[in-house]
């Protein structure tokens, strides 16, 4: 079966530090990955989607960046983090097909 | 711009009467819909899905109703039990693998 892992949990960070959060799918090969942020209040931004390795795409104009080096395999980068980068962050997958995505059980982040 | 809308952002309901949670979209190349669970501090987990080509989908509790021309769709849980309490996101894609979500709707369910 797949599954997926997102770390850390939790993370709290001071404004201007770096930021790197690792996304791993086991039991599937050539996933679609996905960084999605959850915000207080609000619902879920994809951030960016990958369909292979090296190919990231960004859906909004932001402080950070992603990458794919390995096939299942997916990090989510800032240089400087911003108090606005707090919230929660979920990578999620699906198949090259589409439908439904699955996610991972999220990295709750804190720029303080 | 957002193109789903969750317009209520609570409901709550008293446990075994049902729960209708609502979902409005924009974007008419929407051909496929979704709803998630979340409980908080978890990513979302999968519930039910719809395709345009059908009205109505039917999981156990779970019935997702989908009116195109209202570009409207709606998900009932019936009865509504305490574990149902948690934030429902409706999602939709337009053919390709990309979704779009609402913002959410928390659900309480009352003993």
């Amino acid at each position: 079966s797949q599954t997926i892992h997102q770390w850390p949990a939790t993370l709290v960070q001071p404004v201007g530090s770096p930021l790197s959060l690792e996304c791993t799918v086991e039991g599937t090969s050539n996933p679609n990955l996905y960084w999605y942020r959850q915000a207080a209040g609000r619902g879920l931004q994809l951030l960016f989607y990958s369909v292979g390795i090296g190919q990231i795409s960004s859906e909004v104009p932001q402080n950070l960046s992603a990458s794919r080096p390995q096939d299942r395999q997916f990090i989510l980068s800032s240089k400087k983090l911003l108090l606005s980068d707090s919230g929660f962050y979920l990578c999620a997958w699906d198949g090259q097909e589409g439908g439904e995505q699955f996610f991972g059980p999220g990295t709750r982040l804190t720029v303080l | 711009d957002q193109q789903v809308k969750q317009n209520s952002p609570s409901l709550s309901v008293q446990e075994g009467r049902i729960s209708i949670l609502n979902c409005d979209y924009t974007n008419s190349m929407f051909d496929y819909f979704l709803w998630y669970k979340k409980y908080p501090a978890e990513g979302p987990t999968f519930l039910i899905s719809i395709s345009s080509i059908k009205d109505k989908n039917e999981d156990g509790r779970f019935t997702v109703f989908l009116n195109k021309s209202a570009k409207h769709l709606s998900l009932h849980i019936v009865p509504s039990q305490p574990g149902d309490s948690a934030v429902y996101f409706c999602a939709a894609s337009e053919g390709d693998y990309k979704l779009s979500f609402g913002a959410g709707t928390t659900v309480t369910v009352r003993a």
